[in-house]
């Protein structure tokens, strides 16, 4: 079972910053948070990751509470392009044997 | 990232009937894994498949229904067979590469089965 929560969809204004939100109150100290996200017909294409230090690169930024317990995913402008389905996972990194468990996401809806 | 290609993109089949997909990767790849996408909801694993062992199915999905080969490190596939309006559905293979500690998925398989 998936171990996030999410909620089941957002609308976000183009142009400005999309901040998805996730839960994850029982993830474990090895355990690494992902981001996912699934344009339509497509399969789904990795964002980020982080443990604990908030991290960027150029898709978006991921900013991780102090007690590791939730986590929102930052697109800074957002484009139209950026309507998809979003996927918050916790996973033990190094873990090669063990898939992706995907929850049931966030619809982002980007409106011009 | 890895490439991968799924074959076919998009089938229509008959009820009853079988189809096979297959997936191919750009390089060398310890795991492999299915996925399936009813229509509207989220990516559901079918089974792990390791090169040279029989592929581990998850909960609800069995080899008789789902058998999976995977005859080298770079590709697999996947047969739906006797098939079922119910097993109409986006089938998507994945990879991890260790080099990235990250899943890549490839463009997925549409199937609509009548």
């Amino acid at each position: 079972d998936a171990k996030t929560t999410q909620p089941p969809s957002m609308d976000c204004a183009e142009g400005r910053a999309a901040n998805l939100p996730c839960n994850h109150s029982t993830i474990s100290g090895n355990e690494y948070v992902y981001w996912y996200r699934q344009i339509h017909s497509q399969g789904p294409q990795y964002i980020i990751h982080g443990l604990k230090n908030n991290e960027t690169n150029e898709m978006a930024s991921l900013i991780i509470t102090e007690d590791r317990k939730s986590s929102t995913l930052i697109l800074p402008h957002a484009t139209l392009r950026d309507t998809a389905v979003y996927y918050c996972i916790v996973r033990e990194r190094n873990s090669g044997n063990t898939p992706l468990v995907f929850g049931k996401g966030t619809r982002l809806s980007v409106i011009a | 990232s890895a490439v991968i290609s799924q074959k076919p993109s998009r089938d229509i089949c008959q009820r009853g009937t079988s189809l096979t997909i297959q997936c191919q990767v750009d390089s060398q790849v310890t795991m492999m894994f299915w996925y399936r996408q009813q229509p509207g909801q989220s990516l559901t694993l079918i089974a792990t498949a390791n090169q040279g062992s029989e592929a581990t199915y998850e909960s609800g999905f069995v080899i008789d229904k789902f058998p999976i080969s995977r005859p080298n490190l770079t590709f697999s596939t996947l047969t739906v067979s006797n098939m079922s309006p119910e097993d109409s559905s986006i089938y998507l293979c994945s990879v991890e590469r260790d080099l990235y500690n990250e899943q890549f998925f490839g463009p997925g398989t549409r199937l609509t089965v009548l």
